[in-house]
């Protein structure tokens, strides 16, 4: 059974750093054709891409946001990390950690977590 | 990259069929996946590669992609369809969702 879960703080400050933590299980983040990508929704509005990373440690980022963005691995804890700076209130979003499959051509986003809710307030 | 276009939102009586557009520079020659969103849900994927079903989708729901439109059509649609769709597509490495298409069953 695949599951992802999102842990990390809800609330954060205007220029802060944001650290979240997706932790991985029913899938090895060594698997060649397995990564993993975060991706946000602000309430009530649409989805947005921001990175993912593969197996073999290879990191894509948002051209939009590449410069705040930054995605890591722990394979051993099967975690994913993703930190961005500089945290504003345009930030405030849930934001999901996504499994990515290569399996198929092209990838598939076929599992997603539950999502946490990250607010940007003094 | 490109940008995909949905229309906010399509309504729909229960048992028609519903079709919702996606529209991009080229897009027939992407390969598009389908979202549904219920509310308080995350995105569950519902079609991929233009045309297929994941294991455990109803047949009603169906795509195509052709010129610069791709389309989930949901035939025989059920209250329980109401939802925010949203579609999805490479671009070289990176990940386009369009703005989401809310369906109402009414």
């Amino acid at each position: 059974q695949v599951t992802l879960k999102e842990s990390g703080p809800v609330l954060v400050k205007p220029t802060e750093t944001l650290t979240l933590t997706c932790t991985v299980s029913g899938f090895s983040l060594s698997n060649a054709r397995m990564g993993v990508s975060w991706i946000r929704q602000p309430p009530g509005k649409a989805l947005e891409w921001l990175a993912h990373i593969l197996s073999n440690d290879e990191e894509t980022y948002s051209p939009t946001l590449k410069s705040r963005l930054s995605i890591s691995k722990d394979t051993s804890k099967s975690q994913v990390v993703l930190t961005m700076t500089n945290m504003d209130p345009v930030d405030t979003a849930t934001y999901f950690c996504v499994r990515m499959n290569s399996e198929t051509y092209p990838s598939l986003l076929d599992y997603w977590g539950q999502g946490t809710l990250v607010t940007v307030s003094s | 990259s490109s940008e995909m276009t949905q229309p906010p939102s399509v309504s729909v009586s229960p048992g028609q069929t519903a079709s919702i557009t996606c529209s991009g520079d080229d897009l027939g020659n992407k390969y598009v996946s389908w979202y549904q969103q219920r509310p308080g849900q995350s995105p569950a994927l519902v079609i991929y590669r233009d045309d297929n079903r994941p294991s455990g989708i109803p047949e009603r729901f169906s795509g195509s992609n052709s010129g610069n439109t791709a389309t989930l059509t949901i035939s025989g649609t059920q209250p329980m369809d109401e939802a925010d769709y949203y579609c999805q597509a490479w671009d070289r490495s990176t990940v386009m969702f369009g703005g989401g298409t809310k369906l109402t069953v009414l």
